[in-house]
């Protein structure tokens, strides 16, 4: 079946590293996407990685796919007030060319 | 570039009513995908239009309808509408098929009383 499973939050200290992690089960998944969630706004696009990828580094942003345990996650480094939001992976599926969300985590950065 | 925009931003309706939202991709995008936001159930797909037709439709009941005009613009009524129709209803576009493109609006958040 589809499912995409997330811890509902993670709280960091300002200046340290977020690691927000995603697990799947679909093993037809293409891509896996993170997307940004602020309040009050619609979704952004962050990065994506193709499945048969196991990391992929944009900046401060690292994404990392384990494809056997289905597990993707993503680390900010040097996390700012900035990126307190929420946060979504999401997979597409190549049987129905849909896109599957996660539960989404939220980001609190403090100070 | 304009980016994708949704009308109207809030909406309260009450029960039995009907509803219709629009989205307005970015200009030069043909498709325009719906979702559905809501606490308990999260980001849920509702469906995909590219060119004028329904490319992809997600398990929601023949009370939710969309289309989209050759302009690209997009509209998903909601009929009958129920309590639990309230959310956040996300548009998002594309240039082509596929999700690697795909921007979003800000969302239409519908309260139904």
């Amino acid at each position: 079946g589809e499912d995409v499973e997330q811890s509902l939050f993670l709280s960091v200290r300002e200046g340290d590293s977020s690691v927000i992690n995603c697990t799947y089960t679909d093993s037809s998944s293409t891509y896996l996407y993170w997307y940004k969630q602020e309040p009050g706004a619609g979704l952004q696009l962050l990065t994506y990685i193709f499945s048969n990828m196991d990391m992929k580094q944009d900046q401060r942003l690292t994404v990392l796919l384990n494809k056997k345990d289905k597990h993707l996650s993503l680390r900010i480094a040097d996390t700012q007030t900035g990126d307190s939001a929420i946060y979504f992976c999401a997979e597409s599926i190549l049987s129905t060319d849909k896109l599957i969300f996660g539960t989404g985590t939220r980001l609190q950065v403090f100070p | 570039k304009a980016g994708v925009t949704q009308t109207p931003r809030y909406l309260i309706k009450t029960r039995g009513q009907q509803v219709t939202l629009s989205c307005s991709p970015i200009s030069g995008h043909r498709s325009v995908s719906w979702y559905q936001q809501t606490p308990g159930q999260g980001l849920q797909f509702l469906f995909e239009y590219f060119s004028e037709t329904q490319r992809n439709k997600g398990n929601f009941p023949g009370r939710f309808s969309g289309r989209q005009f050759s302009n690209s613009r997009s509209e998903m009524n909601v009929s009958t509408l129920e309590l639990g129709d309230s959310a956040l209803y996300l548009c998002a576009s594309s240039a082509e098929q596929g999700f690697e493109t795909q921007y979003f609006g800000p969302g239409t958040r519908l309260l139904v009383l």
